[in-house]
């Protein structure tokens, strides 16, 4: 697939937990891009990691970037019920400057 | 102003129908898009106008037009529509110049009978 891939497809886990989400991708990179959508509404851009970059943070976000071997993980540290989301990594890259192309996803729920 | 604004927010249609989708942008964003995402699914992007011309257009059907009027607007017109078409359609637009964030607005939810 030319979208990529994120594993896993579907995590639950209990409040105070981390959560480790995984993304794939076969093509060139300008940088990589994680969103979160909550239920069917709009997506929130989170944490941009450039292709020469390896790790980056943001509050409880922690993203790193293996080029590689082609992937991305999202941690989020200490999760909260309303870190409960669908969560997509986006690749820019090619030849095509403007596209953004998203991943499969991983659907993130947190029991309180 | 750092919204998207997308109408209407919720539209039924019969395939013999012609609407229309609405998004707005005042952010001074000179590229926009729209995505199309089926349940569970990620977005798909179908087209992206830079500075009000289209660059990209993902081999999207007729029946779906996008127009640009001007640098804050978007519209994407649907005539003869299936059912499979039946989506939520995202429309975002990106700052030029930066790294390439998109800022999303909160869908049109279409569903078409």
């Amino acid at each position: 697939s030319q979208q990529g891939e994120e594993d896993p497809q579907a995590l639950s886990i209990q409040e105070g937990e981390n959560a480790t989400m995984n993304c794939s991708y076969k093509t060139s990179i300008n940088n990589l891009q994680w969103y979160r959508q909550n239920s069917g509404r709009g997506l929130v851009h989170l944490i941009l990691i450039r292709s020469n970059e390896r790790e980056k943070h943001s509050g409880r976000l922690r993203v790193t970037l293996d080029t590689s071997k082609k992937s991305s993980s999202l941690l989020i540290t200490a999760s909260r019920a309303a870190d409960t989301a669908s969560y997509f990594c986006a690749r820019r890259g090619g030849t095509s400057y403007g596209k953004l192309t998203f991943g499969q996803g991983t659907i993130l729920t947190v029991h309180p | 102003d750092t919204e998207v604004t997308q109408t209407p927010k919720h539209l039924v249609m019969g395939m013999t129908n012609k609407k229309s989708l609405k998004c707005e942008q005042h952010m001074g964003h000179r590229a926009m898009y729209w995505y199309k995402q089926k349940a569970k699914k990620p977005p798909e992007l179908m087209f992206v106008y830079s500075y009000e011309k289209l660059s990209i257009n993902e081999s999207v059907p007729s029946r779906f037009s996008p127009e640009c009027p001007n640098s804050s607007l978007l519209n994407l017109h649907l005539h003869a529509l299936q059912p499979e078409d039946s989506a939520l359609y995202l429309c975002a637009s990106r700052p030029t110049g930066g790294t390439g964030e998109l800022f999303f607005g909160e869908g049109s939810r279409l569903t078409v009978l």
